[in-house]
């Protein structure tokens, strides 16, 4: 059973697009994370939310927090190549709690 | 910046076979984490540690063994390997706040 499920699976957009991924599930988490991994390499963190509701910029990405705490989306305006990569949720159910469940992924490909 | 620190980086057993993948950290974090991933499931928790001297199971632990050697180091063993087990492995770290640390993984391939 796959608790977070992503959508979509993979995008391929032009560059200079706009675009949301989203990460969606029945169970409440105390606080949910983004990563994106390049081939050949592990996760890298880009941005926790932890507050329901709660809004996160990173330069062109935009990352928010459901406000029942049991979705997620992330926005990246004006996409570069450079975005390119497969696009990770993860949530923790608790505070304190040591498992993070990863969600099905989302891989993107910009085309310059 | 060796941050977490994953070998081998590419590893072909032939089906009975076994092998230890080991990870080291440096930056002094309690938890260690072992993940597969695999196309279209994204990373499943194998098995984690969260303090020297301690280790749970996660959600796929069936057919591995883990030691926490000391605070640096978290490996992990393959008994007996199967097909099955053809994946990807990544350790983990963790240390104040929530935000994991990867290594950047070991191809496992079983033939």
């Amino acid at each position: 059973t796959q608790l977070l499920e992503q959508s979509p699976q993979f995008l391929s957009i032009q560059e200079g697009e706009n675009l949301t991924v989203y990460c969606n599930s029945s169970s409440v988490f105390s606080s949910l994370q983004w990563y994106r991994q390049e081939p050949g390499e592990g996760p890298v963190l880009l941005v926790t939310v932890v507050t329901g509701g709660e809004v996160k910029k990173l330069k062109r990405l935009t990352f928010q927090f459901g406000d029942a705490r049991k979705d997620s989306s992330l926005h990246i305006t004006a996409a570069q190549p450079g975005d390119t990569g497969l696009y990770l949720c993860a949530g923790l159910k608790a505070r304190g709690n040591e498992k993070l469940t990863f969600g099905t992924g989302t891989r993107l490909t910009i085309i310059p | 910046n060796a941050g977490v620190t994953q070998t081998p980086k590419f590893q072909v057993l032939k089906t009975g076979q076994s092998m230890t993948l080991q990870c080291a950290q440096d930056m002094n974090h309690n938890s260690m984490y072992w993940y597969r991933q695999d196309p279209g499931m994204g990373l499943r928790l194998i098995y984690y540690s969260a303090s020297e001297g301690t280790t749970d199971k996660g959600e796929v632990p069936n057919g591995y063994n883990v030691s926490r050697l000391n605070k640096r180091e978290f490996s992990l063993r393959l008994e007996s390997a199967a097909p099955s087990q053809t994946s990807v492995y990544f350790c983990a770290s963790r240390g104040q706040g929530n935000g994991y640390t990867f290594g950047s993984g070991t191809r496992l391939t079983v033939v």
